[in-house]
């Protein structure tokens, strides 16, 4: 089974201060590993994937996220927080089986 | 973007009556599914395709069926609607369905069954 937790519900930063989405993966296989990005009324968009390739993975707008094995993460971090990142981040995990498995999200507040 | 349509984009309807979701794609990608998202849930998977005429439940998939008689439309159905299908429902497709292959989503639909 593959399951996906997002440690946080919900993150505030200042603008200009760095970004740390956290999530812990659970997967009987090799997975591979997206955050997706929802702003406000809007749908969903890739910010980035691991597919067992590099293991630091970077992506649209600043992003990256690094896979873990050993601790079985795959935070997302920016290094500087811009007020147009505030918007709910999801993180899922394939595994090969058709279905990708979505954590609850964290809603992320950029304060001015 | 991908060129994925879901029709409507809101609707009201009352309990018990049918309701039918249609998602329609310009990829020619293999795979969709159908999703709901609620707060404090991410998003949740109802069903999913393969193939035309060759789908499967997901997670949630309990008072809803599908079908998709053509590549491009997949469709969902409310048999008899309930308050607590009350939801945003998105589409998404991927080319291949492999675990490395990314998944698009739509705009979403947002339902509300009063």
């Amino acid at each position: 089974a593959q399951s996906v937790t997002q440690l946080d519900s919900h993150v505030s930063v200042s603008e200009g201060t760095p970004v740390l989405l956290r999530c812990n993966y659970s997967s009987s296989y090799s997975p591979s590993l997206f955050w997706y990005v929802q702003h406000p009324n809007k749908g969903l968009q890739l910010l980035l994937k691991y597919t067992s390739a590099a293991t630091l993975v970077k992506g649209i707008n600043g992003f990256e996220a690094e896979f873990k094995k050993s601790e079985t993460s795959f935070h997302l971090t920016k290094p500087s927080a811009h007020m147009s990142d505030a918007a709910e981040y999801f993180c899922v995990v394939n595994s090969g089986t058709y279905k990708y498995i979505f954590g609850t999200g964290t809603r992320l507040k950029v304060l001015a | 973007d991908a060129g994925i349509t879901q029709s409507p984009r809101h609707k009201v309807t009352e309990t018990g009556t049918p309701v039918t979701l249609r998602c329609h794609q310009t990829e020619n990608h293999r795979y969709m599914y159908w999703y709901r998202q609620d707060p404090g849930h991410g998003l949740r998977l109802i069903h999913y395709s393969y193939g035309v005429k060759d789908t499967d439940k997901g997670e949630v998939s309990d008072g809803y069926s599908v079908s998709r008689s053509k590549t491009e439309d997949f469709l969902l159905t409310l048999e008899s609607a309930t308050s607590s299908q009350t939801s945003v429902y998105f589409c998404a497709i991927s080319e291949r369905g492999g675990a490395a292959e990314k998944a698009f989503f739509g705009q979403g639909t947002r339902l509300t069954v009063v």
